[in-house]
């Protein structure tokens, strides 16, 4: 694909509602991140993914949000009985290697916990 | 932790005038990159700078890394409303080598 798609695009749900977003990379890159950008702020890191290596799950905020990267391509991110401080957008960067370098962002999730 | 503070939060300019947003670091970085949000969009890469004193340019944009590793700004000459957006500067994180501290972002508005 030409860059990395996201979807939905918007996501309203319910307070209590599990959700999931979808990633899916540039193909071959295989370092993945998500991120969480809530309204006027920067990035706040949630998860990193490297080819077959163990993500690095650090900056997810609470046990209610978990990720998975299969086939080391498409990327689900899961928030479960989501909150209202959840509402933010949700972007998915892929970068070719592991070291930091040029990271590609999707167009982001914009989700709405009513 | 790491932190990136970013100044100014917010800039209008009238169309001609020059811009500059500033990054900060507590900590040396290996490395310094700068991303563009268009509102509505997503941030989109715009240089790495990895050298101590480093200067680059990409046509009205100057982008320079300090010589302590420690802070980094973006000049804008003659703004035209085609640069309208946030400006993030980004750091690697706490000595690792691919996750990224993110600054808050400078919001720049432009009055045509």
């Amino acid at each position: 694909g030409a860059g990395v798609s996201q979807s939905p695009s918007n996501k309203v749900t319910e307070k209590g509602k599990d959700v999931e977003l979808r990633c899916d990379p540039i193909s071959g890159h295989t370092a993945l991140y998500w991120y969480r950008q809530s309204l006027g702020q920067g990035l706040e890191f949630l998860i990193y993914f490297q080819g077959n290596s163990a993500p690095d799950k650090s900056g997810l905020p609470s046990d209610r949000f978990s990720a998975e990267r299969t086939g080391g391509s498409v990327s689900t991110l899961t928030i479960q009985r989501t909150q209202q401080e959840d509402s933010a957008v949700y972007l998915c960067a892929s970068s070719l290697a592991a070291v930091v370098e040029t990271q590609y962002f999707g167009p982001g999730t914009r989700l709405l916990v009513l | 932790g790491q932190q990136v503070m970013q100044i100014p939060q917010y800039q209008h300019v009238q169309e001609g005038e020059d811009f500059t947003t500033y990054c900060n670091s507590s900590t040396t970085l290996s490395n310094i990159q700068w991303y563009k949000q268009r509102p509505g969009g997503h941030p989109v890469f715009l240089i790495q700078l990895v050298k101590s004193g480093e200067v680059k340019k990409q046509k009205r944009l100057t982008f320079q890394f300090g010589e302590a590793k420690k802070n980094s700004s973006l000049h804008i000459t003659a703004t035209q409303t085609t640069d309208v957006g946030t400006y993030f500067c980004a750091g690697p994180r706490g000595g690792s080598n691919y996750k990224l501290t993110f600054g808050k972002g400078t919001l720049l508005t432009v009055n045509p």
